[in-house]
């Protein structure tokens, strides 16, 4: 089975502008989580869908928006982009109903400058 | 309430040694208690899991032991290899909670 795959794996930004980030689950997992990992504040959850409905959020400002496609590939949207959102943005599935045994890809490297 | 601390922040070991890394949660709600290992360029993978109402659990070189009634579990590393160098981190899943808190990483060091 093939993993978790993130697109793209690097991604320049200004502030201001928008970025859109792709994950592909594992085949049969309908559980997909997104994560901000940053050296200062560790690995912070953003938001979890199942069979395209958000279940859960995380503490981040309303720029920071997901969704989930009937395939259960998910994508993430951070619009305004600010220098603080530079960050390796992980994507994890999971095969399981709750929210064990994650899968996680690689991540996308977001730069801001 | 939903933080899990870990410590320390980083840790160097001898080869064959012993890699011990601390985990303390607040929230009784969690009900599943995994860690991760993370190497550079790559994203965290499971490593082992547990639930609190086993005391403690074994796969390989790696353990689990969990205190239910301090709320602290710890990862042991036996026989630490050059190989088992990356970053840590324990986590936390309530039930019915579709999230998991992680704590703040490890980065271990196994000198050969």
């Amino acid at each position: 089975k093939a993993g978790v795959t993130q697109t793209p794996r690097y991604l320049i930004k200004t502030r201001g502008q928008q970025v859109t980030l792709s994950c592909s689950p594992i085949s049969g997992h309908r559980s997909v989580s997104w994560y901000q990992q940053t050296p200062g504040q560790g690995l912070q959850f953003l938001f979890e869908y199942f069979s395209e409905t958000q279940r859960n959020k995380g503490n981040f400002p309303g720029r920071f928006s997901g969704r989930q496609f009937s395939n259960s590939r998910s994508e993430m949207n951070v619009s305004t982009l600010e220098l603080g959102d530079s960050a390796l943005y992980l994507c994890a599935s999971s095969p399981m109903g709750g929210h064990e045994k994650l899968f996680f890809g690689s991540g996308t490297q977001l730069s801001v400058l | 309430q939903q933080q899990v601390k870990q410590s320390p922040q980083s840790l160097i070991v001898q080869k064959g040694g012993i890699s011990i890394i601390n985990c303390a949660y607040e929230n009784t709600a969690f009900d599943y208690f995994p860690w991760y290992q993370q190497f550079p360029g790559k994203g965290p993978a499971l490593l082992i899991a547990i639930r609190p109402d086993v005391s403690e659990k074994k796969e390989g070189r790696f353990t689990i032991s969990f205190n239910k009634s301090a709320k602290q579990f710890s990862l042991h590393i036996m026989d630490s290899q050059p190989g088992d160098s990356a970053t840590y981190f324990c986590a936390a899943s309530p039930t019915g909670g579709f999230k998991t808190i992680f704590g703040a990483g490890t980065r271990l060091f196994v000198k050969a």
